[in-house]
């Protein structure tokens, strides 16, 4: 079952705005994880933010972690058109049926337009 | 150069007819996984292994088998694929399950037609 849920399912913004997505979740987490997914390739870890934490930056991206909403945000700033890539957030959860997968959910589709 | 390989990268074949997807890391990862990608529900895993010799099911194992003979390698094993199978597969590694970053493999689209 999908644990994740990436919401848009896809934006569309111009070269400089800043993007942000959300990724809600139904059941307490270790951790949550976002990658990236550029056409057709393999996915690429961006980030992880454990569940004692609020807040994690790299570079030009800021994750941030609600567990009171089961819900993560990942914020994108001064947009590339390189960014232009499909974003997943992955969670491990603590529970017997998860225990030893990495769910991941849809994904957001963005796209940066020059 | 640290990497997960897969191979083929791509495959077109008929239903019933048995096929392997290789997939090796070089990173001495102990948990190694198979997901594959379908539009609309991203990623679902199809097993994993913890270590050599370890394996369990994921989410959608059905028609599919894996070994872990080697620490190294993780192949995928579809013993009578059908066009249910058709879809785009990822092989992933990371030192250990859950609290770490996976290493995806470049993808191997299958078509079964």
């Amino acid at each position: 079952s999908q644990q994740g849920e990436e919401d848009p399912q896809a934006l569309s913004i111009q070269e400089g705005e800043n993007a942000t997505m959300n990724c809600s979740y139904k059941t307490s987490i270790n951790n949550l994880q976002w990658y990236r997914q550029n056409s057709g390739r393999g996915l690429v870890h961006l980030i992880l933010i454990r569940s004692n934490e609020r807040e994690k930056h790299s570079g030009r991206l800021r994750v941030t972690l609600d567990t009171s909403k089961k819900s993560s945000s990942l914020l994108i700033t001064a947009s590339r058109a390189a960014d232009t890539a499909s974003y997943f957030c992955a969670t491990d959860a603590w529970t017997t049926d998860s225990w030893g997968k990495l769910q991941f959910g849809a994904g957001t589709q963005v796209v940066v337009t020059p | 150069e640290a990497q997960v390989t897969q191979n083929p990268r791509y495959l077109i074949t008929v239903t019933g007819k048995k096929l392997t997807v290789t997939c090796s890391q070089n990173m001495n990862h102990e948990y190694m996984s198979w997901y594959r990608q379908d539009p609309g529900l991203g990623l679902r895993q199809i097993y994993y292994s913890m270590n050599v010799e370890v394996t369990d099911k994921g989410d959608v194992p059905e028609g599919y088998k894996v070994s872990r003979k080697e620490k190294r390698n993780f192949p995928l094993i579809l013993e009578s694929p059908s066009p249910n199978q058709t879809s785009l597969y990822f092989c992933a590694s990371s030192l250990g399950q859950g609290d770490y970053e996976q290493y995806f493999g470049p993808g191997t689209r299958l078509t079964v037609t």
